[in-house]
């Protein structure tokens, strides 16, 4: 079956540093999520990517799908407290009932020392 | 408050007894995934219906284990004959295919077996 792994699977960070979380696919993917969960919370959706080779940014935030949509990268600058948590990819299938399925990385966790 | 709601939010059974879990989705979600996460690991993927529909379920899942949506709203997840490998965070998380395939997680229940 498909998976999806994610390195590195901890990461600590001085405040200010940046950081980033890489994550693989062993088939080619419809589209790729990112979830981040805080400490005892639950998934929180970052985005979606769907195209070969997007990249999408959200302040601080860098997402890149790659051109053969089997990896993806989610890039962070100049880390805040506040960025603390477990980052997860997500990669989706699409077509027959497979269709909106996730399979989830194993996470990378941050830590950020102020 | 609209999000999805799980209950009950934690549970200790003894080993051999059966449990049920509620998941509410967003109510116009028309998906429902249950997944479950153990310590240091991403959401493992158990199951998932479109409506009342249970369109897949992992193969990992055994028998002990059933899921149903019967009116096409709330969900429950039954286990039964609980083993200690069973203790884990159960989360459902609910989406509208017709919009995005943002998955919207619940808080979880987290079941303890002992």
């Amino acid at each position: 079956g498909q998976q999806v792994m994610q390195i590195p699977q901890y990461q600590h960070v001085q405040e200010g540093e940046d950081f980033t979380t890489y994550c693989n696919s062993s088939t080619t993917l419809s589209n790729i999520q990112w979830y981040k969960q805080r400490p005892g919370g639950h998934p929180v959706f970052l985005i979606q990517l769907v195209k070969s080779g997007e990249v999408k940014k959200q302040k601080r935030l860098t997402f890149q799908f790659g051109e053969a949509k089997k990896n993806s990268s989610l890039h962070i600058t100049a880390t805040q407290t506040t960025d603390v948590g477990t980052y997860f990819c997500a990669g989706g299938n699409a077509g027959g009932t497979s269709y909106g399925k996730l399979t989830f990385g194993q996470g990378t966790i941050l830590t950020v020392h102020p | 408050d609209t999000g999805v709601s799980q209950d009950p939010r934690h549970k200790i059974t003894k080993r051999g007894q059966n449990v049920t879990f509620r998941c509410d989705p967003i109510s116009e979600h028309n998906r429902l995934y249950w997944y479950r996460q153990t310590l240091g690991q991403g959401p493992e993927f158990l199951t998932y219906f479109q409506n009342e529909a249970q369109l897949e379920k992992s193969r990992l899942l055994s028998d002990r284990f059933s899921a149903e949506r019967p009116k096409g709203s709330f969900s429950t997840l039954e286990i039964q004959r609980t083993e200690q490998g069973d203790s884990a965070m159960y989360l459902c998380a609910s989406t509208d295919r017709d919009r995005s395939y943002e998955q919207y997680f619940g808080p979880g229940t987290r079941l303890t077996v002992t």
